[in-house]
């Protein structure tokens, strides 16, 4: 199956500092989201982003399909952004679901 | 737009005994999935339903897990017997078609302890 990998696994900011998030995947995707976790357990949909860039707020996302990668920037962090922020992939012939990374864990501190 | 909906939210069993947990996907969603999530971990795929039939089930331990959506709308995760080793969050998700690599959404899940 398709590996889908997340870096760093853990972060740590203080208020307003930015970050950079990464994830790579090994073979050619047809879609791929980015997920905020709570700390609920509530996932919540941040971007649906299989090539391009896209933006919403402070967060904004860059795939780069034919190089396997994808990348989730934080700027103006705040508190609420703690949580973990999972990539996750479809590959067409490989079952249609959402193939998901181990996940970033990140805690903004005041 | 409704969400996806999931009950119960939590859930505590002893080991052996028999969990049933229920979802219902985003109106004319086509897609429904079923995801299980350790923790520490990302989810992992448990099922998926294209409206009532299943496409893709090979990661379900189908001695102990059932699941079925019967009308090609709600649908319902079963384990009997649990093993202490079910304990995770389980996810639900709904996307308007699979093969249109549509959006998935996902509901709050159900977090299960097995003791």
């Amino acid at each position: 199956g398709i590996q889908v990998e997340q870096s760093p696994p853990d972060l740590i900011l203080q208020e307003g500092a930015n970050s950079t998030l990464r994830c790579n995947f090994s073979d050619s995707v047809n879609n791929l989201q980015w997920f905020h976790q709570n700390p609920w357990g509530q996932l919540i949909n941040l971007f649906y982003i299989p090539s391009g860039t896209k933006q919403n707020g402070r967060l904004s996302a860059t795939t780069v399909a034919t190089e396997r990668y994808s990348l989730l920037y934080i700027s103006s962090s705040q508190t609420t952004d703690s949580g973990v922020y999972f990539c996750a992939v479809v590959k067409r012939n490989s079952g249609y679901a959402l193939n998901f990374g181990k996940g970033t864990s990140l805690l903004v501190t005041p | 737009e409704a969400g996806v909906a999931q009950s119960p939210r939590y859930k505590i069993i002893e080991k052996r005994q028999s969990v049933a947990f229920w979802c219902n996907p985003i109106s004319g969603h086509a897609t429904l999935y079923w995801y299980q999530q350790i923790l520490g971990q990302g989810p992992k795929l448990l099922i998926q339903f294209q409206n009532n039939g299943v496409v893709d089930d090979s990661q379900l331990p189908k001695d102990r897990f059932s699941a079925e959506r019967l009308k090609g709308v709600d649908s319902t995760l079963k384990i009997q017997p649990a093993k202490l080793e079910d304990s995770a969050v389980y996810l639900c998700a709904s996307s308007f078609s699979r093969l249109m690599n549509t959006e998935a959404f996902f509901g709050q899940g159900t977090r299960l302890t097995v003791v």
